[in-house]
């Protein structure tokens, strides 16, 4: 059973600081992994999919990592903003599947103060 | 540019009584499409997917139904709600092409 765990499961961080977000995942045959942000009452937003042949994908000042062999995912924010604030979710798509089910974690909810 | 649609935005049913909810996908044609329920405590659950019209695949046994009468239109149904069926329901598409899943914003229903 494919299993997906965020550490932490919340944080709080003064505006400006770089933080860092983990995501673990048991399945070795992970395919892709997605990084979303959710505000409260809303939908999933997409910010980041890397594929299990990527070790890394940026935009702008976010940069996610993968790393198959341990199961870990990272997102990085650099320099946060208040305007980061909200729950950050990763999932991972397993490999083999024909429709791309994904499993998600927990989440982190992220807080950033002036 | 895509865009995922769901409505209605907010809904209270009293238990008993049947449910449906809309999901409609613009600019893209043949998406994945799939049903989640975001409950309190329990995490993001995937409760159908589709692959084309008519083909529904169900992921937990549940008090619902989801139908897929046109391509980008997926419904989700119940003929009685149970108190267990409140929560956010969201709808989502992907292409096949790497499976990025794109969220709509959401049905809050809350049932009394």
């Amino acid at each position: 059973k494919q299993e997906v765990t965020q550490i932490p499961a919340a944080l709080s961080v003064p505006e400006g600081e770089n933080l860092v977000l983990n995501c673990s995942f048991t399945d070795s045959a992970i395919y892709n992994l997605q990084w979303f942000r959710q505000d409260p009452g809303k939908g999933l937003t997409s910010l980041l999919l890397i594929q299990s042949s990527q070790r890394e994908q940026t935009s702008g000042r976010l940069n996610a990592s993968l790393d198959k062999s341990s199961g870990r995912s990272t997102l990085y924010i650099a320099a946060s903003q208040p305007g980061d604030s909200a729950t950050y979710l990763c999932a991972e798509r397993a490999g083999g599947t024909s429709y791309g089910k994904l499993t998600f974690g927990q989440g982190t909810i992220l807080t950033v103060h002036p | 540019s895509q865009t995922i649609h769901q409505w209605p935005a907010t809904l209270v049913q009293p238990v008993g009584s049947p449910l449906s909810l809309e999901c409609t996908v613009e600019g893209t044609s043949n998406p994945n499409l799939y049903w989640y329920r975001q409950a309190a405590g329990r995490g993001l659950q995937l409760l159908f997917y589709s692959v084309g019209i008519g083909q529904i695949s169900s992921e937990v046994p549940q008090n619902l139904s989801a139908s897929r009468p046109q391509d980008r239109q997926f419904i989700l149904s119940s003929k009685k709600l149970l108190l267990s069926d409140s929560g956010f329901y969201l709808c989502a598409w992907s292409l096949v092409r790497d499976y990025e899943q794109y969220f709509g914003p959401g049905t809050r229903l809350t049932v009394t």
